[in-house]
């Protein structure tokens, strides 16, 4: 069974400062990745996913996510945050031999301070 | 496109009374609908899984007389809260995956559902 560790709850990070948000996943066997935002009261949104191919993966709103299959982990990072970042981040895990299942981590609160 | 809709976006019902809610892709065939419950600041748990035409498959501790899904045809499935509790109340969220994208999800907007 597949696991997803968002280690930080919450990450408060001033305006136009770089942020990471950290993901770890354990499965045994392949997997591919997603981080989905959600602002309040609103379904997800997909950031970025990794389905096969680079480990770096570009996404929306200047995000980016590296795979790292050693170390088991997709961290999300953006070099210089705004405002309007602001929202809870969600990293999830499907796995190749599961269908179209996803496990959800925890979530990280991004809190962007002027 | 892979856009999915929900409705309605709250809904505000006494406790005893059924409710109902949509979840439809609009712009591609779902042969896949999953439904979450999100409680505050906590992550999507997974009621349940439904494939068009079939019956829903439960996720354990969610109890399927209750929380009745049917996904009738390729682009709406729905959920409905029977005899509802103020315990029920939390935002329901829908997930469609298929004809598009590749073991991809994609999200409605989620409906609050409040129980007095």
């Amino acid at each position: 069974a597949q696991s997803v560790t968002q280690l930080d709850s919450q990450v408060p990070v001033f305006e136009e400062a770089p942020v990471e948000l950290r993901c770890n996943y354990s499965s045994s066997v392949s997997v591919y990745l997603f981080w989905y935002v959600q602002y309040p009261n609103q379904g997800l949104q997909l950031l970025l996913k990794y389905l096969s191919g680079s480990t770096l993966v570009k996404g929306i709103n200047g995000f980016e996510a590296e795979f790292n299959k050693s170390q088991t982990s997709f961290h999300l990072r953006k070099p210089s945050v705004h405002i309007s970042d602001t929202a809870e981040y969600f990293c999830a895990v499907g796995e190749n031999n599961a269908g179209n299942m996803l496990t959800f981590g925890g979530g990280t609160r991004l809190m962007v301070k002027p | 496109g892979a856009v999915v809709s929900q409705h309605p976006s709250w809904v505000i019902c006494k406790s005893g009374t059924s409710v109902k809610i949509e979840c439809r892709s609009l712009d591609f065939q779902a042969t896949t609908m999953f439904w979450y419950r999100q409680f505050p600041k906590q992550s999507l748990m997974l009621m349940a899984t439904s494939n068009e035409g079939s019956k829903a498959t439960y996720e354990q501790g969610v109890e399927k007389d209750k929380f009745l899904i049917n996904h009738a045809s390729l682009t709406l499935s729905t959920l409905t809260v029977t005899s509802a509790h103020p315990e029920d109340s939390s935002f329901y969220i829908c997930s469609a995956s298929g004809s598009v994208g590749r073991g991809e999800q994609y999200f409605g907007p989620g409906t609050r559902l409040t129980v007095t």
